[in-house]
């Protein structure tokens, strides 16, 4: 089976960087997900990582360490509009199996 | 393209009538899921289905049924509803299951349902 952690609420401040850290337990692996979403609306991709290292992508970036059962979503260069969930989430077979997520908020 | 349609948005229902959930995508997506999520949590899996005629459970299945008839169609079926059932209903689909990393989740909306 699956168990995912990840902290339940962060804050920042506008124009900073967030580190958010996913810790997984599986039975086989075959990649890690990051989701975002906003209140009220439905989950976005955000990321993909399969291999050990940082894959960036713009202001977004994500960790994976296989041995560690690890990973981070780094966010560069705050802005407002980042306050959502984010959702670490690891396949399983024909499903996708999600942490309960981290709510950030970003202030001003 | 629609992307992943579900219906309805909102709806309340009493303590022991049933309804059912639509979810179609015009994507030609093999594989269909329906999640839950209650306040503040993270998406638990109800049913997933790899294709026309073939479903299966996920983590939190009870109280709950499924049918894929079609490729484009995984309605979901609540029997006898409960308090316990209120939350925010999202459907997905995926062209390949999610082993595949290109594959990424294409989520509906939300069908956001209260027992009462």
């Amino acid at each position: 089976g699956q168990n995912i952690d990840q902290p339940t609420e962060m804050t920042a401040t506008e124009g900073a960087i967030v580190q958010i850290n996913c810790t997984y337990q599986t039975s086989g692996f075959n990649g890690l997900f990051w989701y975002q979403q906003h209140a009220g609306e439905a989950p976005t991709f955000l990321s993909y990582n399969v291999l050990d290292g940082l894959e960036e992508k713009g202001r977004f970036s994500s960790f994976l360490s296989r041995s560690k059962g690890y990973s981070y979503l780094l966010l560069k260069e705050l802005q407002m509009k980042d306050s959502a969930s984010y959702l670490c989430a690891v396949p399983n077979t024909d499903k996708l199996i999600f942490g309960t997520g981290t709510r950030l908020q970003v202030f001003p | 393209n629609a992307g992943v349609t579900q219906t309805p948005k909102f709806r309340i229902l009493k303590i022991g009538q049933s309804m059912t959930l639509q979810c179609t995508q015009d994507m030609n997506h093999n594989y269909m899921y329906w999640y839950r999520q209650d306040p503040g949590m993270g998406l638990k899996l109800i049913y997933y289905s790899v294709g026309a005629g073939i479903t299966d459970k996920g983590e939190v299945p009870n109280g709950y049924n499924v049918s894929r008839s079609t490729t484009e169609d995984f309605p979901l079926r609540l029997e006898l509803a409960a308090p316990s059932q209120t939350s925010v209903y999202f459907c997905a689909s995926s062209y390949t299951g999610t082993d595949s990393g290109a594959n990424v989740l294409t989520f509906g909306a939300g069908s956001r349902l209260t027992v009462l």
